[in-house]
C-alpha cells in the first residue's frame, strides 16, 4: 500500500496554534483528507483538499498542500481543549475508492 | 445525515471461537470497508466490498474473512480467534461518486480475545 506517514504526538498550550504535519507518497491522489478521532469513537471528516489547491481554510483550520514535497499540514488556530483528539491524515488512491491513512497523530492540550 | 452502525461497542471472546462482527449503513453506499486501529499503526484495511457479493483483500486479510449478502450490511468474520486479532475494528463506507468521497465510520468495536 502508500505510505503515509505522521509524527505520533503533539503538546500544545491552550490558546496556541497546533500543525499537525503529514507526508504522503501517492502523487496521483485527487484527494488529501483529515480525520479526527475522539476518545472510544470513530473517525469523523474534518476537512480535505483537493488536490489541485494549494490551501483551504475552514474557520480555525487551515489545510496547506505542498505537492511538489507530497507534504500536508494541518494547522488549528486557538487550540482548545477540545481539539484534544487523534488527528489522521489519509489519502485517496484511485482505483476501487481505497483509502491510505497514516498513523494517527494525538493532540494533546494543556490547559 | 450518513449513519454506520456496528453491531457492538466490546466484545470479549475465547481463543478459537468464531467471531461475526456487522456493520451497517444507510446511506445506499457501494463501498464498504473493514480496518483494524492498533496504537502506532494507524488504520490498516482488512477487507473492502464494492458491491454486493464483491469483496476484495486489503493489507492485512490472513485470519479474516468477510460478507456482503445485502448492499448495507458488511460483515467481517474471525474464523478462529486468537490473541493477536484483539483490536479495534472500524467499519467504513463511502460512495464511488460525487465529491469528495469521504469515508463514513462507524463508532468502532474493541474486541478482546483472552
Amino acid at each position: 500500500g502508500e505510505d503515509v506517514e505522521q509524527s505520533l504526538f503533539l503538546s500544545v498550550r491552550e490558546g496556541d496554534s497546533s500543525v499537525i504535519n503529514c507526508t504522503y507518497t501517492d502523487s496521483s491522489s485527487t484527494y488529501l483528507y483529515w480525520y479526527k478521532q475522539e476518545p472510544g469513537a470513530g473517525l469523523q471528516l474534518l476537512t480535505y483538499i483537493f488536490s489541485n489547491m494549494d490551501m483551504k481554510q475552514d474557520q480555525r483550520l487551515t489545510v496547506l498542500l505542498n505537492k511538489k514535497d507530497k507534504h500536508l499540514s494541518l494547522r488549528i488556530a486557538d487550540t482548545q481543549t477540545g481539539d484534544s483528539a487523534i488527528y489522521f491524515c489519509a489519502e485517496r488512491a484511485d482505483n476501487f475508492n481505497k483509502f491510505y491513512f497514516g498513523s494517527g497523530t494525538k493532540l494533546n492540550v494543556k490547559p | 445525515d450518513v449513519k454506520v452502525t456496528q453491531s457492538s461497542r466490546y466484545l470479549v471472546k475465547r481463543t478459537g471461537e468464531k467471531v461475526f462482527l456487522e456493520c451497517v449503513q444507510d446511506m445506499d453506499h457501494e463501498n464498504m470497508f473493514w480496518y483494524r486501529q492498533d496504537p502506532g499503526l494507524g488504520l490498516r484495511l482488512i477487507y473492502f466490498s464494492y458491491d454486493v457479493k464483491m469483496k476484495e483483500k486489503g493489507d492485512i486479510p490472513e485470519g479474516y474473512s468477510v460478507s456482503r449478502e445485502k448492499k448495507e450490511r458488511f460483515s467481517l468474520i474471525l474464523e478462529s480467534a486468537s490473541t493477536n486479532q484483539t483490536s479495534m475494528y472500524l467499519c467504513a463506507s463511502s460512495a464511488p461518486s460525487g465529491s469528495p468521497h469521504e469515508q463514513y465510520f462507524g463508532p468502532g468495536t474493541r474486541l478482546t480475545v483472552t
